[in-house]
């Protein structure tokens, strides 16, 4: 099975930061990773997909990046709404999520 | 525009049988290019998968639960269904159906979710 390690499990920042979060696989997963937002009582919703690609209605300032076995997500100027918990889901083989992470005002 | 829908009973007593039925509505599920996905999340935890099925029948499930598990799909209803049998208290979850795909030379993620259903493993 892929094991997706994500860190950091958990962050502090400020409105207008940069924030990177990162996903790592077991093994070679080529580009087939998404990236993931969930706020408290709602479902995930899909930001990024095949690792890069921007999900049609997301802001600009979130992107994704990495291939193989390394994926980033980063938020460009971190803003009010973004404060939520963010997961990577890899779908190379079966599916497996990261394990998180929360993103805290600071 | 796909929306999901879960129902099912909200308590399950230990030992029973967890069922619940997602509807989806605004896409036909006739298609074999979508895998149709159960998920769950525990109280405080993180998100895990629990199977997913294509219409050809082809299903696929974590292999901690794969021995209580069953995902089945009625495309006259658009419907799928997940059964898990034996449940304890450690299956209590907010349990989540989603549509993964479209699948042809390359594969998609989890694109439309349901809103999510709190099940409690209770006596």
């Amino acid at each position: 099975d892929i094991q997706m390690t994500q860190s950091p499990s958990s962050l502090s920042a400020s409105v207008g930061d940069r924030v990177t979060i990162t996903c790592r696989a077991s093994q070679g997963i080529r580009n087939d990773l998404g990236w993931y937002q969930q706020k408290p009582g709602e479902a995930p919703k899909r930001l990024i997909f095949a690792a890069s690609s921007l999900q049609s209605g997301v802001p600009s300032r979130f992107s994704g990046s990495g291939s193989g076995t390394e994926f980033t997500l980063t938020i460009s100027s971190l803003q009010p709404e973004d404060f939520a918990t963010y997961y990577c889901l890899q779908h190379h083989s079966y599916l497996t999520f990261g394990g998180g992470t929360k993103v805290e005002l600071k | 525009q796909v929306q999901l829908q879960e129902s099912g009973p909200g308590l399950v007593k230990p030992s029973q049988t967890l069922s619940l039925t997602c509807t989806v509505s605004g896409g036909s599920m006739t298609s074999d290019n979508f895998y149709w996905t159960w998920i769950r999340q525990r109280p405080g935890k993180g998100l895990e998968y629990i199977g997913y099925r294509f219409n050809s029948g082809d299903t696929y499930s974590n292999p901690s639960l794969k021995s209580r598990l069953e995902i089945s799909i009625d495309t006259s209803k658009n419907q799928f269904f997940l059964n898990l049998n034996s449940v304890t208290a450690a299956d209590t979850a907010i349990y989540y159906c989603a549509r993964g795909g479209p699948c042809g030379r390359d594969c998609y993620p989890l694109d439309f979710w349901g809103q999510g259903i709190l099940v409690t493993v209770s006596s």
